[in-house]
């Protein structure tokens, strides 16, 4: 699976939009690129993914950019809850569906 | 639809002892998948299984460690001998059967300490 890079931390004011950025430059044509999250203590959380489209949930929305290299994971009205460690994850489609987890994004949503 | 469930919350072991996770993955979901993740580290993948098959375990320790997921019951990750080294959270997710495109839906962990 591709390596994915993510800053390590990052604020955001609570109500504003926060935009998470992932670099995966070495993606390649069949993976799809996951985005994670793990409150606190708690077991990780199915965010969102996509392959090349943007995509939008009731959670988030994935921007990933035309030649797939990097996305950001923009969550549109940020709340104290949202306060947690967020993962990209690049992930092959066949083969092993293991989770290959990085160091994260650590976001800090502040009052 | 209740979530994967996992028991005990929390397990407390001396050195040497036996430790018994288990894993109800989510109802219709037959592909299990267990992680660890030690203190102040990531998340590590230990072993992916579907019902009575053992699909990879790459991410296992050679030796004291082995997981199962038989035809009825829930996933059982044992860890023989425990060792303070073994002390993390311990998480399991599920997926449904099919393509391996399906998003995983994790447990709420056990937390393992080993005194």
């Amino acid at each position: 699976d591709a390596k994915t890079t993510q800053p390590p931390s990052m604020d955001c004011a609570e109500g504003r939009a926060a935009n998470l950025p992932c670099n995966h430059s070495t993606i390649s044509g069949n993976e799809y690129v996951y985005w994670y999250r793990q409150i606190h203590s708690q077991g990780p959380q199915y965010i969102i993914h996509g392959l090349k489209n943007n995509e939008t949930n009731e959670m988030a929305s994935l921007i990933i950019t035309e030649d797939r290299k990097s996305s950001t994971l923009i969550l549109p009205h940020a709340t104290l809850r949202d306060t947690a460690v967020y993962y990209c994850i690049v992930r092959v489609t066949q083969g092993a569906q293991k989770l290959v987890f990085g160091q994260g994004t650590r976001l800090t949503i502040n009052p | 639809n209740a979530g994967v469930m996992q028991n005990p919350r929390h397990l407390v072991r001396r050195r040497g002892q036996e430790a018994r996770l288990r894993c109800s993955p989510m109802k219709g979901h037959s592909h299990v998948y267990w992680y660890r993740q030690l203190p102040e580290e990531g998340l590590k993948f230990m072993v992916y299984l579907q019902k009575e098959n053992i699909i990879d375990e790459s991410g296992m320790p050679k030796e004291r460690f082995s997981a199962e997921f038989p035809k009825e019951g829930p996933s059982i990750l044992r860890i023989q001998q425990v060792v303070r080294g073994d002390s993390a959270a311990y998480f399991c997710a599920s997926s449904p059967p099919g393509t391996a495109l399906y998003e995983q839906y994790f447990g709420p962990g056990t937390r393992l300490t080993v005194t």
